[in-house]
């Protein structure tokens, strides 16, 4: 069983629609967990970063995190078709060596006009 | 912002060759990465650095190597390349301590013919 579980999609939806985006995780040890988002054929770009639970707002984006349950969630309010993209989830522990991250496979999101 | 640059974006080699892909970041980053991305198996680490001339295999470091001379640039070396090396390779910076957050470059498509 992999670490880190996201929800495989594709995913299709019309513009304006609340999307979300699910991962869930078994390493209990995670503290730090990131949204990126990658556009077809470039590299990822963070999206937002939290290291606690509970809910976390950046414009239409908000990342929430729930460590009890082990999942995180990323919705996208007002969807626009500029959001069509491949979401990737990812967690790191804490410590010297946090800086390396464990990624979900990702979901590819297609927001249609 | 944080800028990290790959030197090709697209590189076709053959079978046998040594081949190098080089990153560069701007931001005084202690940690580099190299993943390498595949359909259906998402983002795989190869090689990792927390530290001028140091290196820590990742989950798939076979038929690669790295080299670190300096703390800026993170070399990805394939020693002998083979046809199920041809992917998309991407590599990363991260500040180190707390901060997990990864700064993507923008990717190398590597063929192997």
């Amino acid at each position: 069983q992999k670490e880190v579980e996201q929800d495989p999609g594709p995913l299709s939806v019309p513009e304006g629609a609340i999307v979300s985006l699910n991962c869930t995780y078994s390493n209990s040890a995670f503290q730090y967990f990131m949204w990126y988002r990658q556009y077809s054929r470039k590299g990822p770009e963070l999206l937002m970063y939290t290291y606690s639970s509970g809910n976390k707002e950046d414009g239409r984006f908000t990342a929430q995190v729930d460590k009890s349950s082990k999942y995180i969630s990323l919705f996208i309010r007002d969807s626009q078709p500029s959001d069509s993209a491949t979401y990737l989830c990812a967690m790191s522990l804490s410590g010297t060596n946090a800086g390396k991250s464990t990624f979900g496979d990702g979901t590819t999101l297609t927001v249609k006009p | 912002d944080v800028k990290v640059t790959q030197s090709s974006r697209y590189l076709v080699k053959r079978t046998g060759e040594k081949v190098f892909l080089e990153c560069v970041q701007d931001m005084d980053h202690e940690n580099m990465f190299w993943y390498r991305q595949d359909p259906g198996l998402g983002l795989r680490l190869i090689y990792f650095s927390y530290d001028v001339k140091m290196k820590e295999k990742g989950d798939i470091p076979e038929g690669y190597s790295v080299s670190r001379e300096k703390k800026e640039r993170f070399s990805l070396i394939l020693e002998s390349a083979s046809t199920n090396q041809t992917s998309m390779y991407l590599c990363a910076s991260s500040q180190g301590g707390v901060r997990t957050e990864a700064f993507f470059g923008q990717g190398t498509r590597l063929t192997v013919v």
